[in-house]
């Protein structure tokens, strides 16, 4: 499974878009990026995934540079309620038990 | 929306003692999961349920541990002897088709004192 590095904290001032980063340089062809998030206290949430092209949905939009070897999650006018600690996380398209691996992630303050 | 749920939201046991967390998946879902995350520390993985049996399992999950879908709604963990270290909160998830977007539950903390 590829290695994912994130920044461990950065901040974001609210009204502003925030973009996270996240290096996977060993990803393989068949492995896909997801974003996760988690609030404090409570369960990660499923955010977006992608393969090789750029998504967009209703909470974020996620930017693969062309070689994969890195990824942007944009939230594009962060809220206070954006602040959580949000995970990269590599995988294949599926494999015997689907786990997911959660990193240290990097923890995003959105300040007023 | 659907949403996972989970029950209770916190446990106090004793050491020694059995516990059983509770979680109702989304409905249309297939695929089960349990993590934990003890206090400032990751989010790991336990274990993972499909078709009515263990597809993964981590190192964690020992023989102490134990899953099962008694019914057509309800994913339980039990754990037989609870232990200090035990202490963290369980997370129950759900996914469907998409594996790998998977739906958490609000957790249940559990305190072995």
């Amino acid at each position: 499974d590829a290695k994912t590095t994130q920044p461990p904290s950065m901040d974001c001032a609210e009204g502003r878009a925030a973009n996270l980063p996240c290096n996977h340089s060993t990803i393989s062809g068949n492995e896909y990026v997801y974003w996760y998030r988690q609030i404090h206290s409570q369960g990660p949430q499923y955010i977006i995934h992608g393969l090789k092209n750029n998504e967009t949905n209703e909470m974020a939009s996620l930017i693969i540079t062309e070689d994969r070897k890195s990824s942007t999650l944009i939230l594009p006018h962060a809220t206070l309620r954006d602040t959580a600690v949000y995970y990269c996380i590599v995988r294949p398209a599926s494999n015997a038990g689907n786990m997911l691996t959660f990193g240290g992630g990097t923890r995003l303050m959105v300040k007023p | 929306e659907p949403e996972v749920t989970q029950t209770p939201s916190h446990q106090v046991t004793q050491m020694g003692q059995e516990v059983i967390l509770r979680c109702v998946p989304i409905s249309n879902h297939l695929y089960f999961y349990w993590y934990r995350q003890i206090l400032g520390q990751k989010v790991e993985f336990l274990v993972s349920f499909y078709n009515n049996e263990i597809s993964e399992k981590s190192e964690i999950f020992d023989d102490q541990f134990s899953v099962e879908r008694p019914d057509g709604s309800n994913f339980t963990l039990k754990i037989r002897s609870t232990k200090l270290e035990d202490s963290a909160m369980y997370f129950c998830a759900s996914s469907g088709d998409r594996v790998y977007e998977q739906y958490f539950g609000p957790g249940t903390r559990l305190t072995v004192t």
